[in-house]
């Protein structure tokens, strides 16, 4: 079964910090990963797909099959980047959501 | 483009009624789902639709109706609503094809409450 493991519910650093929100999967075929985000009072919204291997606000996310991973990761963290962010996997067009971290950007 | 609209915003209910909570998009997605976000559980997919009149079952589909007659908008019906049905609900839409297909569209969501 598909399942997605966001490991931490709540994640604090200073502004200017590294963050690593991690994310773990379960599945047997080749996954299509995605990271999502909901800022305060907005819609939960995309952030980044792996298959694009692209760069969002600073953000990066790499597949790593071996370990069933796909972390999010910025060099130094914005107060801006504070929000809630989920880790989703695509299996035959049904979403499998992680628990969700809050990340909390402090100055 | 409104995107994606949902009604009510909050509802309380009280046990045993039924409603049912609308949600329309205006940007020709064929996919369409709906959502269930609880505390500590993230979304949990109820039901979906890969376009008008073909719906299917998501992971927590009990207690939950859909149905899909036109491409704009997807109903959630709640028959004879339950506390534990009380949640926030998100209906969200895309558009399959390509490298953002991907990339689904929420709507505000609904706060329903039962009693």
């Amino acid at each position: 079964a598909q399942r997605v493991t966001q490991p931490e519910k709540l994640l604090s650093v200073f502004k200017g910090a590294p963050v690593e929100l991690k994310c773990n999967y379960s599945y047997s075929g080749s996954p299509e990963l995605f990271w999502y985000v909901q800022y305060s009072r907005q819609r939960l919204q995309l952030l980044l797909r792996h298959i694009s291997r692209e760069s969002i606000k600073g953000f990066t996310a790499d597949l790593n099959k071996g370990e069933t991973s796909f972390h999010l990761k910025k060099p130094f963290a914005q107060e801006e980047d504070s929000a809630m962010y989920y880790c989703a996997l695509l299996n035959f067009n049904k979403f499998y959501f992680g628990s969700g971290t809050k990340l909390n950007v402090k100055p | 483009n409104a995107g994606v609209t949902q009604t009510p915003k909050f509802q309380v209910l009280k046990t045993g009624q039924s409603m049912t909570l609308q949600c329309a998009q205006d940007m020709n997605h064929e996919y369409m789902s709906w959502y269930r976000q609880d505390p500590g559980m993230g979304l949990r997919l109820i039901h979906y639709s890969v376009g008008a009149g073909i719906t299917d079952q998501g992971e927590v589909p009990n207690g939950y109706n859909v149905s899909r007659s036109t491409t704009e908008d997807f109903p959630l019906r709640l028959l004879s609503a339950a506390p534990s049905q009380t949640s926030v609900y998100f209906c969200a839409s895309r558009n399959p094809r390509g490298l953002a297909g991907g990339e689904q569209y929420f709507g505000p969501g609904t706060r329903l409450t039962v009693t």
